[in-house]
């Protein structure tokens, strides 16, 4: 059974703030990491997607993977009102035709 | 279109009742997912296909849940002899293809289809 953990939060963080979102996953083999952004009552929204340890960059976002410790996370700069969301986190692996599982997400509240 | 649809956008079933779900995915989509969305959960894989092929079927939580994708465009998601625990958002994905790598590609999600069970 894979399983993705995430904090369900909420993480409440002041406007330009950093805030930063943190993922675990049980499977090893895991290869493709994703985030998604939803919105109360939308679909979810890819934002960023890694593939390799380390970090990746675009914008205001940047995605850290580290596979040796089974972590991912996503940090968000100069945080803003509009961030706020629920933040899902999706791993992919090989044995599983690399369809994701998603985590139950964390809710980001970006406060004035 | 310009982008996955879905419909209808909300469903409203009596117990027992059979209910269709639909997804028209991006045009030229080879790959179709559908997830089960609970109220404060993370979406949970049901099904996948690749054109009309239906490959994945692993998360289907019982037999009364069934998927098709004939022409390998449109696909319909029935639920036979609904369950109050049935209630959910009915999630369909679309994607382009696969990499050289076997990863998939991005995919995208429709707005979903919220059905309550009463």
């Amino acid at each position: 059974q894979k399983e993705v953990e995430q904090n369900s939060g909420p993480l409440s963080v002041p406007e330009g703030a950093i805030a930063s979102l943190n993922c675990t996953y049980s499977d090893r083999v895991s290869q493709s990491f994703f985030w998604y952004r939803q919105y109360s009552g939308k679909s979810p929204e890819l934002i960023m997607s890694i593939y390799s340890n380390g970090d990746k960059e675009d914008g205001r976002f940047t995605a850290q993977l580290n596979k040796a410790s089974q972590y991912v996370s996503l940090l968000i700069r100069d945080s803003q009102p509009s961030d706020s969301a629920t933040y899902l986190c999706a791993v992919g692996s090989p044995g599983g035709s690399y369809i994701p599982t998603f985590g139950r997400g964390t809710s980001l509240i970006v406060h004035p | 279109g310009a982008g996955v649809s879905q419909s209808p956008r909300y469903k409203v079933a009596k117990r027992g009742q059979d209910v269709a779900l639909r997804c028209d995915p991006i045009s030229g989509h080879v790959s179709l997912f559908w997830y089960q969305q609970a109220l404060g959960q993370g979406p949970e894989f049901l099904t996948y296909f690749q054109n009309e092929a239906q490959l994945d079927k692993s998360g289907l939580p019982s037999d009364r849940f069934f998927a098709e994708r004939p022409e390998g465009s449109v696909s319909t998601l029935k639920i036979q002899r609904t369950q109050q625990e049935d209630s959910a958002v009915y999630l369909c994905a679309s994607s382009l293809a696969r990499d050289s790598g076997g990863a998939p590609d991005t995919q995208y999600f429709g707005p979903g289809t919220r059905l309550t069970v009463l």
